[in-house]
């Protein structure tokens, strides 16, 4: 079946720093990709999406490039601040006919920004 | 617009008690989903609802029942609580038109002794 895999976290860096956060994934179709982000004590927003090979989402100054040759889709930005304190999830939802709500997510990366 | 709502937001229940999580959303949007959040295993689905009537089971359905006999209300029922389900239980909705885009309601943090 259709999964995603994220780099393990926790992740530290210091403000202004650079981030990457890694994603891969295994599908059988063409899926669609997207990171959700979750503050501390929220729900999960959607951050950014991709439907296509070589789109490039972006958001927020995030930024991730759906690579087909690489199944890959990962995230980053260019100067961290310690609002983007949270848990980034990599999600992939299958393109069949009717499965348009469902939703393959990866096991989540802590993100902790220090001032 | 209140989005999603949950409730409760926190819950303790010993084995074998029944419970029902609730959810309500008033984007009048036609798909629901129940996910559960466990460390080191991002969200999984539980069950699902295409509109009023429809529900289908997702990755992780065993010992929870849902209905959905309005478009705004998707409750989880636990018949029997076991340890194995305590988690984070978030509902989410989202449109057909962009099903992918899901908005989630906060959480439900359950505890089962």
């Amino acid at each position: 079946g259709d999964s995603v895999t994220q780099m393990e976290g926790p992740v530290t860096l210091s403000e202004e720093a650079f981030l990457t956060i890694n994603c891969t994934y295994t599908a059988t179709g063409y899926p669609s990709l997207f990171w959700y982000v979750q503050y501390p004590g929220e729900g999960l927003q959607l951050l950014l999406k991709a439907t296509k090979a070589d789109d490039k989402g972006s958001n927020k100054g995030f930024e991730a490039t759906y690579r087909k040759e690489t199944t890959s889709f990962h995230l980053e930005k260019g100067s961290v601040q310690v609002s983007d304190s949270a848990v980034y999830f990599c999600a992939l939802s299958d393109s069949g006919e009717g499965r348009g709500n469902k939703l393959v997510f990866g096991a989540g990366t802590i993100l902790r920004v220090k001032s | 617009n209140a989005g999603v709502t949950q409730t409760p937001k926190f819950q303790v229940l010993k084995t074998g008690q029944s419970m029902t999580l609730q959810c309500a959303q008033d984007m009048n949007h036609e798909y629901m989903s129940w996910y559960r959040q466990d460390p080191g295993m991002g969200l999984r689905l539980i069950h699902y609802s295409v509109g009023a009537g429809i529900t289908d089971q997702g990755e992780v359905p065993n010992g929870y029942n849902v209905s959905r006999s309005t478009t705004e209300d998707f409750p989880l029922r636990l018949l029997s609580a076991a340890p194995s389900q305590t988690s984070v239980y978030f509902c989410a909705s989202s449109r057909p038109q962009s099903s992918y885009e899901q908005y989630f309601g906060p959480g439900t943090r359950l505890t089962v002794t």
